[in-house]
């Protein structure tokens, strides 16, 4: 079985200061490890992945990602926020022998303040 | 550049009433994928499918039907539609499994209201 947490529903950070999206998980194997965001009325936007290699991962807007095995954490960073990147964000995870199942958290509301 | 198309993008329905959402993707994916989306409880996977002529349940297949006849389409049906299917649908595309280390792509939604 394999599922994701993401404890806070909601973030809120003033524009300028470092945003962190938290996210655990659970798999019975090596883990694939996503974030997507979600702006309003729209569908999911791919931000980053984690593979192998390197634990910490730059994606897409300046976001990056730090893998954390003891701890079976994803969390979601970035230096300074913008008033942009108030979205919905989304961690997912896959057990990299599954076909085709992924696990997606119940999302955290970002909301970057002026 | 269209990526995944849905259409509708809204419909309200009646208890009872029957519609399909229709799914396209232009990037020669294998795989689709059919979601729903509601507050709080992230993206359930309804049914999937691996290829041209092939569909499989997800998580919560029930008062669904899928049928994927071309590669490139997807569609999701719901022959008798219930109040509790009130959501936002999400259709998705990727490669194949043997592949999974690439993500899915989205496309933007159908708001569907049963009342």
């Amino acid at each position: 079985a394999q599922s994701v947490a993401q404890p806070e529903d909601q973030v809120n950070v003033a524009e300028g200061n470092p945003l962190t999206v938290k996210c655990t998980y659970s798999v019975s194997g090596n883990p694939y490890l996503f974030w997507y965001v979600q702006y309003p009325n729209r569908g999911l936007q791919f931000l980053l992945k984690y593979i192998t290699g390197d634990n910490l991962v730059k994606g897409s807007y300046g976001f990056e990602a730090e893998f954390n095995k003891s701890q079976t954490s994803f969390h979601l960073k970035k230096p300074s926020a913008l008033v942009s990147d108030s979205a919905l964000y989304f961690c997912a995870v896959r057990d990299r022998w599954s076909d085709y199942k992924l696990s997606f958290g119940a999302g955290t509301t970002v909301t970057v303040r002026a | 550049n269209a990526g995944v198309t849905q259409t509708p993008k809204f419909r309200v329905l009646k208890t009872g009433q029957s519609m399909t959402l229709l799914c396209a993707q232009d990037m020669n994916h294998e795989y689709m994928y059919w979601y729903r989306q509601d507050p709080g409880m992230g993206l359930r996977l309804i049914h999937y499918s691996v290829g041209e002529g092939t569909t499989a349940k997800g998580e919560v297949p029930d008062g669904y039907n899928v049928s994927r006849l071309k590669k490139q389409n997807f569609l999701l049906g719901l022959e008798s539609a219930a109040p509790s299917q009130t959501s936002v649908y999400f259709c998705a595309s990727s490669y194949p499994g043997w592949r999974s280390n690439q993500p899915q792509h989205f496309g933007d939604g159908t708001r569907l209201s049963i009342l």
